[in-house]
């Protein structure tokens, strides 16, 4: 069965801290992964798509790779208004068309 | 760019009741979908449409629930008969899909936050 595992469910960082975010996926057939960034009460906020193993993409302090197994989000010199949820989900094919798995996101929080 | 938009953003209904919500997609994208998100969740996909043909819906979308995408502009979801299950926030993403390789980037609205009472 498609999964899509992300961790830690939280991070708790000091302003300057960096760190990482985990995505695993057990899928077969990826058509992409992507990264969302969630404020609470709004919808998720665009941030990366990433294809083929190998491929990394960044924007500002953020930073997004891909594996075969897994992506990360790297997050540099984090700034308190970097708090949020990342969301990460994973497009894969499926009968004609696709389909898109959510992870459950990891809460960051960053304190000054 | 206007964005995707949603509307209305908060709805608070007693059990029983039917609701609609309406989404207006990103101007020409050809793609619409919509979501289901509990708190601490990640969202789960119901349905999507390419122009206004419904292509997939998941086995979430009970007989309650039904969406239109009339003219393959906006689109409506309706829930009858609501439960208090249904206390959700239901998003709404659009995209614009060239039936090429590569994934199928979805922009996001900001939600209509659904309350069942």
């Amino acid at each position: 069965e498609d999964q899509v595992t992300q961790s830690p469910e939280a991070l708790r960082l000091q302003e300057g801290e960096s760190s990482s975010l985990n995505c695993s996926y057990t899928v077969s057939g990826l058509r992409g992964l992507f990264w969302y960034r969630q404020d609470p009460g709004k919808g998720p906020e665009f941030l990366f798509t990433l294809y083929s193993a190998g491929e990394e993409k960044e924007k500002e302090r953020l930073k997004a790779t891909l594996t075969k197994k897994e992506s990360f989000l790297h997050i540099t010199a984090p700034k308190p208004e970097d708090s949020a949820t990342y969301l990460c989900a994973v497009q894969v094919n499926r009968g004609g068309g696709f389909k898109t798995i959510f992870g459950a996101g990891t809460r960051l929080f960053v304190k000054a | 760019d206007t964005g995707v938009s949603q509307n209305p953003r908060h709805k608070i209904t007693k059990r029983g009741q039917n609701v609609t919500f309406r989404c207006d997609p990103i101007s020409e994208h050809n793609r619409l979908y919509w979501y289901r998100q509990t708190l601490g969740q990640g969202p789960e996909f119901l349905t999507y449409f390419q122009n206004e043909a419904q292509l997939e819906k998941s086995r979430l979308l009970s007989d309650r629930f039904s969406a239109e995408r009339p003219k393959g502009s906006f689109s409506t979801l309706e829930i009858q008969r609501t439960e208090q299950g249904d206390s959700a926030m239901y998003l709404c993403a659009s995209s614009s899909w060239t039936g090429t390789s590569g994934g199928d980037t979805q922009y996001f609205g900001p939600g209509t936050r659904l309350t069942v009472l």
